[in-house]
Order: C-alpha cells, then structure tokens, then sequence
C-alpha cells in the first residue's frame, strides 16, 4: 500500500502564501472527497486541520485552505506565521474503506 | 470533551505479539457512524494508517499488515483494543488511536500515543 506523495520540505517568508501538494490516485485522493490535513509539532500527536478536502474544524485558522484538482489535493497556507512551522501530513480515504497517509511534508518559515 | 489515551507495553521482544488498549471518553465507541482508528510512527518517519474499527463492528487494516492485525472492541469500557503478531524492530514506533467521527471520514482527535520499542 503505497504512500501518498508530498514534497519532503517547503518554506517561506513571514507573510507569505505557501502551498503544499499530495499526490495519490483515482482510487484515494481522485476518487473521494475525503482527503484531510493535519499539523503535528516534534513530539505531538497529529492534529486535524482541514477535513472533506476543504472544510475547516472549529477553531482553525482561515489562514489554512484546501482544494483538489485531479489526483493531487493541496494545502495552502497564508500569512505564514513562525507557528506555522511543523510537519504536515495529508490523508485519504482509499477504496476497501481503508485509509492512507502522506509521506509528509516539513514546513519552514524562514 | 473528546479524549483518548494509548496504553500497553513500551518494550517487547522480537516475534512477541503486541497488545494495545485506546480508552476514550466524551463519546461512545457504539455511536452510530463513530469509528476508532489505529496509526503509528516510527521515530523520524511518516504516518502509517494500520486499522479501523466501526460502531457495527465492521473493520478494516492496512492490506500490508492484514495478516498480522486484530482489532477489537469493548463498549462496556469504551475501549478498542489492537494486537500486532510477530513483531519487529520496524515496527518500533509510536502508536496512536484517534476518534473517527460520525460525520466524515477523517480522524478528528488523536491520542498523545504510546512508544514502543522491539528489541531483545
């Protein structure tokens, strides 16, 4: 069961817009609307940030968005700001009803 | 207030089978629609997504773990029980649980994890 693929490492300036991509399938993120994100810091369980592709958990900043072309779901971040600074993992629901992780991405706000 | 906790060992021997505990509270694994999952991290890598286990009792694992995986529940104890046969020093991670919700399929809280080690 092969990962989702995510670019190993992204950064930015404070201020600036940073997009990070996730590439799968058309049996995982094509093929379902259930594609999520999540922040973890070293040390930390993971935590949710965006759901259904687009859709913001209570409390999570609206600097954080969500979209899908395709095979390949993107999380954008706007404003970077120094907290932003984490590993951010996508998922996706894939057929059989299983699940699938990213090879996730590190986030660095220069 | 949505909670969960790993517990089980942090240390087994090579081809040991592995047993965790997820007890969650402020929800009830028997919910319709609510589900408990199981994902691990080995130290410095990915997230690994293993299983899943419904409030009907339905399953699911990761079909590169299948063979080795069991999942179970306890509503009397709101707890999900996961068992990993003939374990490795890969496997060597930390493992968490996390509430799968009645209204999506996404995992919208997680566990602090437990660590686990394999090793002789």
């Amino acid at each position: 069961q092969s990962a989702l693929t995510q670019p190993a490492s992204v950064s930015g300036s404070p201020g600036q817009s940073i997009t990070i991509s996730c590439t799968g399938t058309s049996s995982d993120v094509g093929g379902y609307y259930y594609v999520s994100w999540y922040q973890q810091y070293p040390g930390t369980a993971p935590k949710l940030m965006i759901y259904e592709v687009t859709n913001r958990p209570s409390g999570i900043s609206n600097r954080f968005s969500g979209s899908k072309s395709g095979n390949t779901a993107s999380l954008t971040i706007s404003g970077l700001q120094a907290e932003d600074e984490a590993d951010y993992y996508c998922s996706a629901y894939r057929s059989m009803s299983t699940y699938v992780f990213g090879t996730g991405t590190r986030v660095t706000v220069l | 207030q949505i909670t969960l906790k790993e517990s089980g060992p942090t240390l087994v021997k090579p081809t040991q089978t592995l047993t965790l505990t997820c007890t969650g509270s402020g929800f009830s694994i028997s919910s319709s629609g609510v589900g408990v999952g199981w994902i691990r991290q080995p130290p410095g890598k990915a997230l690994e997504w293993l299983a899943v286990i419904y409030w009907d009792d339905n399953k699911r694992y990761s079909p590169s773990l299948r063979n080795r995986l069991t999942i179970t529940k306890d509503t009397s104890k709101n707890q999900v029980v996961l068992t990993m046969t003939n374990m490795d020093p890969v496997d060597t991670a930390t493992y968490f649980c996390a509430h799968r919700p009645t209204y999506t399929s996404t995992f919208d809280m997680w566990g602090q994890g437990t660590m686990v080690t394999v090793s002789s």
